[in-house]
C-alpha cells in the first residue's frame, strides 16, 4: 500500500488566489511527522513545513499551511495569495517515528501552475 | 543557514566508468546524509542513509557494491556509482541532518547523471 498519496497530478491557479493540494498518508506507527516540499524545475527541493503527529495545531509558515486532519490521515498544504514562483512540484512526505535519521517517503508529487 | 551543495551539477560520462558525487553540508555539522535518485516524473526513491564514521545502510534492491557510499567527515558524503551504465541515469540528490538535534532534513541542489 502507498504511504504517501498525492492524488492531484497537476493543478492551476489564479495568481493572488489560494489553492490546496492533497495528500493522505498511511501508517499505524502513532508517531510520525508530516513533510510538505517544493522542486523547481532547477531541481532543489525545498523544505516547505513539518507537521508531527502530536502536534495539536495545524503547522503554518508564512503563506503556507498544513490542513492536518489526523483522524483523516490527510495532510493537505494550502498556499496563500499565490505567487508566479509558486510554480513548482511539491512533494508530500512522510517519516515514520519522530526521530530525524528516520527514513522519508515522499508521494509522487503534484505538479502547480500558477496563472497570471 | 542549513546550506547543503552537491558537486558536480551535472556528469556526462562514459558506460562502464565511474563517476563520484560530493555532498556537502556548508554551515552545519551533520552526522547523518540521505542518497535520494530520481527519475523523470517520478518522486524521490531513498537509495541509502549514511552515518558519519559507519557503514551506509542501503534500501532493499539498492546494489551496495554499485553505490559506493563514504562519509568520512561531519560536512561531507560521497556517492561513486561504479561501472555506470545507461540505466544509472538518473538525478541523485542528498540531504543531510543537522546533528544540532533538527528533524529536518536539508537537500542538495542535486546531481544530475547522464551515462552514454
Amino acid at each position: 500500500a502507498q504511504k504517501i498519496t498525492q492524488t492531484q497530478p497537476g493543478m492551476f491557479v489564479q495568481e493572488k488566489e489560494a489553492v490546496t493540494l492533497d495528500c493522505t498518508y498511511d501508517t499505524s506507527d502513532p508517531s510520525y511527522g508530516l513533510f510538505w516540499y517544493k522542486q523547481p524545475s532547477s531541481g532543489e527541493m525545498i523544505f516547505l513545513i513539518y507537521q508531527g503527529s502530536y502536534d495539536q495545531q495545524n503547522a503554518t509558515e508564512g503563506r503556507y499551511s498544513l490542513n492536518f486532519q489526523k483522524a483523516r490521515k490527510s495532510a493537505n498544504l494550502v498556499i496563500s495569495a499565490s505567487q508566479l514562483g509558486d510554480s513548482a512540484m511539491y512533494f508530500c512526505a512522510m517519516r515514520e517515528g519522530l526521530e530525524g535519521y528516520q527514513k522519508v517517503t515522499f508521494g509522487i508529487g503534484t505538479k502547480l501552475q500558477v496563472i497570471p | 543557514g542549513a546550506v547543503v551543495s552537491q558537486h558536480p551539477s551535472w556528469v556526462i560520462c562514459k558506460s562502464g566508468t565511474s563517476v563520484k558525487i560530493e555532498c556537502r553540508s556548508l554551515d552545519f555539522q551533520a552526522t547523518t546524509m540521505f542518497w535520494y535518485r530520481q527519475f523523470p516524473k517520478q518522486s524521490l526513491m531513498l537509495m541509502a542513509t549514511s552515518n558519519e564514521g559507519s557503514k551506509a545502510t542501503y534500501e532493499q534492491g539498492v546494489e551496495k557494491d554499485k553505490f559506493l557510499i563514504n562519509h568520512a567527515s561531519l560536512t561531507l558524503s560521497t556517492l561513486t556509482v561504479t561501472s555506470a551504465h545507461p540505466e544509472d541515469s538518473s538525478f541523485y540528490i542528498c540531504s543531510a541532518l543537522p546533528a544540532s538535534g533538527s528533524d529536518t532534513q536539508y537537500f542538495g541542489p542535486g546531481t544530475r547523471l547522464t551515462v552514454l
